[in-house]
């Protein structure tokens, strides 16, 4: 099955600079790769996704970037602010049958004043 | 405004007794999941469905039971066979049958046994 590896595990940045997370993907067939965002005592929020038949996708702040031939996608949110800090998960999926999401371990972000 | 509603946010379970969680969605998605989330881990799969009337065990699925006699709601028990219930349950649900559609999660029960 896919296994999904996320690093860091945890990370910390001054506000106002920009924070990157990288997962790695074992099932090349994988293509569909979303993020949640998981504040304290809360369940994960969708932020963004991307889909294999795109190399980047950009929201605002945050953009997601996806090398499928190294089977790798990261997360790059710039000007940080204090309400990015919480726990982000990574995920990866097959497009075919009845796939479920895997997740990554997760990462916490805290962003420093 | 549709959304997925996990019931109760806290619960206090005794030694030895069973106790259901709640969720309910009314997105009209096909499939829905239940996760345990401990300190500081990530999400491991307890149990899914993906249409009425049929469900399969995830990963730790040992000392759960579930349910899923309607599309809108998917009850979780915790048996006293489960010998460290205490976490955070997060409930998910999606538009197909696979995680290719991304999932929509709940706001999680906090189940601590007392």
């Amino acid at each position: 099955g896919e296994n999904v590896e996320q690093h860091p595990s945890t990370l910390s940045v001054q506000e106002g600079d920009s924070a990157v997370i990288k997962c790695t993907y074992s099932d090349s067939a994988s293509n569909y790769f979303p993020w949640y965002k998981q504040e304290l005592g809360k369940g994960p929020q969708l932020i963004i996704d991307i889909r294999s038949n795109v190399g980047e996708k950009k929201d605002q702040r945050i953009a997601v970037t996806l090398n499928k031939t190294a089977k790798h996608f990261s997360l790059h949110i710039t000007e940080t602010q204090p309400e990015d800090s919480a726990v982000y998960f990574c995920a990866a999926s097959l497009d075919f049958g009845n796939e479920k999401l895997t997740f990554g371990t997760g990462t916490r972000l805290t962003i420093i004043p | 405004d549709g959304g997925i509603t996990q019931s109760p946010k806290y619960l206090f379970r005794k030694e030895g007794q069973n106790v259901t969680l709640s969720c309910e969605q009314n997105l009209n998605h096909d499939a829905m999941y239940w996760y345990r989330q401990d300190p500081g881990q990530g999400l491991r799969l307890i149990y899914y469905s993906q249409i009425v009337n049929d469900f399969q065990k995830g990963d730790i699925a040992e000392g759960y039971s579930v349910s899923r006699e309607k599309k809108e709601s998917f009850p979780l028990t915790v048996t006293s066979a489960q010998k460290n219930p205490t976490a955070f349950y997060l409930c998910a649900s999606s538009e197909g049958t696979g995680g290719y559609y991304g999932y929509t999660f709940g706001s999680g029960t906090r189940l601590t046994v007392v």
